[in-house]
Order: C-alpha cells, then structure tokens, then sequence
C-alpha cells in the first residue's frame, strides 16, 4: 500500500495561506493523489485530486513535483471554518486508493 | 443530488443486541463502503461493494455483516458487539467500481455506535 507521511498538525491565523505536504515515496505510475478534508463527527469531503504538476479549484491547489514523491495541498486566504482535518490518499484502483494516512489536523486562530 | 444519507445518527446497543446501520445513495454510484472511524483516528475500511458484489472484506470480524440489496442501499448488520467496536461509522459511495480508477469518494455524516 502507497503509505503517506503528513505533519501532525499545523497552526495558522485568518487569511493566510497553508500549504499542508504529503511525502509519498512509493507511489506507482497508475497512482492519483487525493485530499479530502474532515470536520468533527463529519464524514471525509472530496477536495481536490491530481496526477501531476499542478491542479486547481475553487477551494485549493494541489502542487504536485515532477517525481511525484510528495505532494503540497495549498490552502489560499484560510478562515475559521477551514479548520479541520486534513487527509492525503494516494492509490489508483483497489484498496491502494482506499487507505488515509494519519491526517494532518489543521488549527486556524482569528 | 449528491448526498449520501446515513441513519440512524446514533446508536446505543449491548454487547447482546442485534441492530442494523443503513446508507443510501441515489446518485448512480456503483461501489459502496463503509468505515470505520475511532476518535482522533483515521478512517479504516472495512467493506467495498462494486456493482452490488462485495469485493473487498479487510479482514472485518463476521459480528458485522454487511449487504449491499440494491446499487442504491448498503447496510451493515451488527450482533455481538464489543465495547471495543465504538466508533462513528462511515458510509461512502462512488461512481466507478473499486476494481478501476477510484475518483471521488462521498461520505455521509456517519453513525456514532456506542457499544456498553
């Protein structure tokens, strides 16, 4: 299984912008890295997913390096409500693709 | 319509009880999953169904059962639980089968079990 490495946690203030990485070194060439956000005693939300260079939407942007080994999730301008939990998937098919990391718990302050 | 509804959103139950937790989607998904989530921890899957056949089993202990009647309803039939078994239990869908690329993944809100 593609294991993933995210920091524990990180603090941040209204406004600013996080940048929250993911260390995938074994990734295989069929691999998708996806990231899903979580509130307390919520389900997983879809954020944004990528296969490589650089992926954006309405809420994010997904950096993703030429080897591929890692993975940054860019948050633009964070609000209170941005505080939650934020998971790294890396995977293809199958239970790969199935398997969240520790999950890297995001605080934003006012 | 992209919800997937969960019910019941709390469970109480002893360790003799049999009870059943619902899913239901209505979104066309053709694989189906539930997890398991205990606090601060992330969620671990227990269940895949593609195209209502499960296909994959993580090694679940056979006091929960689940069942997949239609491409729409999945349930997990609980009996003999142990206190150990509380966690807020998850519920996804998506619209590939597991066995192809797995895009997005919807979750609904859960079911807090509490097993006394």
């Amino acid at each position: 299984l593609a294991k993933t490495t995210q920091p524990i946690s990180m603090d941040s203030y209204e406004g600013q912008e996080v940048n929250i990485t993911c260390s995938h070194n074994n990734i295989a060439t069929n691999d998708y890295i996806t990231w899903y956000q979580q509130f307390p005693s919520q389900g997983p939300r879809f954020i944004i997913q990528g296969y490589k260079t650089k992926v954006t939407n309405e809420v994010a942007s997904l950096f993703i390096p030429a080897d591929r080994k890692s993975s940054t999730l860019s948050l633009p301008r964070v609000s209170l409500s941005d505080t939650a939990v934020y998971y790294c998937l890396v995977g293809g098919a199958g239970r790969r693709a199935l398997t969240f990391g520790s999950g890297t718990r995001l605080q934003v302050q006012p | 319509d992209t919800e997937v509804t969960q019910t019941p959103k709390h469970l109480v139950m002893g360790m003799t009880n049999k009870k059943s937790l619902k899913c239901e989607q209505h979104m066309g998904h053709r694989a189906m999953y539930w997890y398991k989530q205990k606090a601060k921890k992330p969620p671990e899957l227990m269940f895949v169904y593609s195209y209502e056949k499960l296909s994959i089993n993580e090694s679940v202990p056979s006091r929960f059962s689940p069942e997949c009647p239609n491409s729409s309803l999945l349930n997990l039939h609980l009996h003999a639980l142990q206190p150990e078994d509380s966690a807020l239990y998850l519920c996804a869908s998506s619209q590939a089968p597991v066995e192809s690329l797995v895009k997005t993944q919807y979750f609904g809100p859960g079911t807090r079990l509490l097993v006394l």
